[in-house]
């Protein structure tokens, strides 16, 4: 069946980077692509950006710019999601999903597959 | 910049309707997708495009959308569908980016 695998808990200082993982299986790699999400502790979910993995195009959200690079090995058909310079308020849990496009009457899209989660705790 | 809007918390007596409401200008020429997720688990994805659910989920959810607003209705609620709920949509205006709603938490009582 189809899912994200994604890689275990981090624990990092302040201003240092995590790379965070996420493996799809069931499906071809570059078919589809993959958002990243966290969730602050107490808080609702929030999107970081996407990548195609095909072509490693990647958008990301504007308060992320410059500090989140979504990168993918083809090879072993992985994608990484790395965020520098942290601080206290990236303790998260981090989820990859896979994004389908569908049509009727609208465009719209919508994340059917999520990995279990990447708890990254920054703390000094 | 998108916004998704969403009341914070709804609560239902246990077999009744309940239903979120998420409001945006996304929303006038898109879908919403509506997720499910209930503490310490990740998201699912309960209702997708005009009025779709996944495979396994119960037909006691269902979708609409007008305007700018769109709606998960449960009708008959249980006590497992207590959880929170998101809406998502992509911003079609230009940057292509996707968008979260504030979340709305559901107790059935």
């Amino acid at each position: 069946q189809v899912q994200l695998v994604q890689s275990g808990a981090e624990v990092r200082r302040p201003g240092a980077a995590v790379k965070v993982s996420c493996k799809p299986s069931g499906y071809t790699f570059t078919g589809y692509d993959l958002n990243w999400v966290r969730q602050a502790p107490g808080h609702g979910l929030e999107w970081m950006g996407r990548m195609d993995p095909y072509s490693g195009t990647t958008a990301y959200a504007q308060r992320f710019q410059g500090r989140v690079t979504m990168t993918r090995n083809t090879s072993i058909g992985t994608a990484y999601m790395e965020l520098s310079n942290l601080t206290s308020e990236d303790t998260a849990v981090y989820y990859c999903a896979r994004i389908i496009k569908g049509m009727y009457a609208y465009i719209y899209y919508y994340m059917d597959v999520w990995g279990k989660g990447t708890a990254v705790t920054v703390s000094s | 910049s998108s916004e998704l809007t969403q009341d914070p918390a709804v609560s239902v007596a246990l077999g009744q309707t309940v239903r979120i409401t998420c409001q945006g200008d996304s929303l006038k020429n898109t879908y919403a997708s509506w997720y499910q997720q209930k503490p310490r688990q990740a998201p699912v994805l309960v209702m997708f495009g005009k009025d779709n659910r996944p495979s396994g989920i119960p037909d006691r959810f269902s979708g609409s959308s007008s305007g700018n607003t769109a709606s998960l209705t449960i009708t008959g609620a249980q006590a497992e569908d207590e959880a929170d709920y998101y809406c998502h949509s992509r911003d079609n205006s230009g940057n292509h980016l996707e968008v979260f709603g504030t979340g709305t938490k559901v107790t059935v009582l």
